[in-house]
């Protein structure tokens, strides 16, 4: 059966330091993988994805991530932390499209200024 | 285009009392969860749908939890009668699954309804 480990329940950055988000799965088959972020009160939104193609994916607001298979590795990051990036990630999988979503536990970060 | 639709965002309820959660999806998505987030934890899947079929319900405690989705559109989750450690956001999303495989199929989430057992 299919997981995922985030290491680090709780990061914390200075506004304009690099934000890395640790995320490893395991998975028997080749997985598709995401990373969601959730605002306090909010709901999930999805940041970035990996399916297929090019290991390295870019997704918004200026996060980026590396698929790792010899890792098992779905490390989440972004270059300069910005005050706004205060959130909850969760890095999750799944086997196919459509299929249900694993979450891992969350990471919160916190910025400072 | 508006997005998945949840109501109500909170409730407090004693326990062995029941509740009821609305969601509307994303018009036109063939695909809608359910997920219940607790407190510190990531969100776990409690049903899926597919139109007006279930695809996948195997960690929903059915002695309790009910969904149903008439007419493939809007759902209703209904917990009857709550624990205590039914207390979590439980959240919707949905999907466009039309074509199966397709990369264009994100989950989107709805605002999620935060349940209070006392």
């Amino acid at each position: 059966a299919q997981s995922v480990t985030q290491l680090g329940s709780h990061v914390s950055v200075s506004e304009g330091a690099l934000v890395l988000l640790r995320c490893n799965y395991s998975s028997s088959v080749p997985p598709y993988l995401f990373w969601y972020v959730q605002y306090p009160n909010q709901g999930l939104q999805l940041l970035l994805k990996y399916t297929t193609g090019a290991t390295l994916v870019k997704g918004i607001n200026g996060f980026e991530a590396e698929f790792k298979k010899s890792e098992t590795s779905f490390h989440l990051t972004k270059p300069s932390a910005h005050m706004s990036d205060a959130a909850e990630y969760f890095c999750a999988v799944t086997l196919r499209q459509g299929g249900k979503l694993i979450f891992g536990q969350g990471t919160e970060l916190s910025v400072k200024p | 285009e508006a997005g998945v639709a949840q109501s109500p965002r909170y409730k407090i309820i004693e326990k062995r009392q029941s509740v009821a959660f609305w969601c509307n999806p994303i018009s036109g998505h063939a695909t809608l969860y359910w997920y219940q987030q607790i407190l510190g934890q990531g969100p776990k899947l409690l049903i899926q749908f597919q139109n007006n079929g279930v695809v996948d319900d195997s960690q929903l405690p059915k002695d309790r939890f009910s969904a149903e989705r008439l007419k493939g559109v809007d759902s209703t989750l209904k917990i009857q009668p709550a624990k205590l450690e039914d207390s979590a956001v439980y959240l919707c999303a949905s999907s466009s699954n039309i074509h199966p495989g397709s990369i264009t199929d994100t989950q989107y989430f709805g605002p999620g309804t935060r349940l209070t057992v006392l």
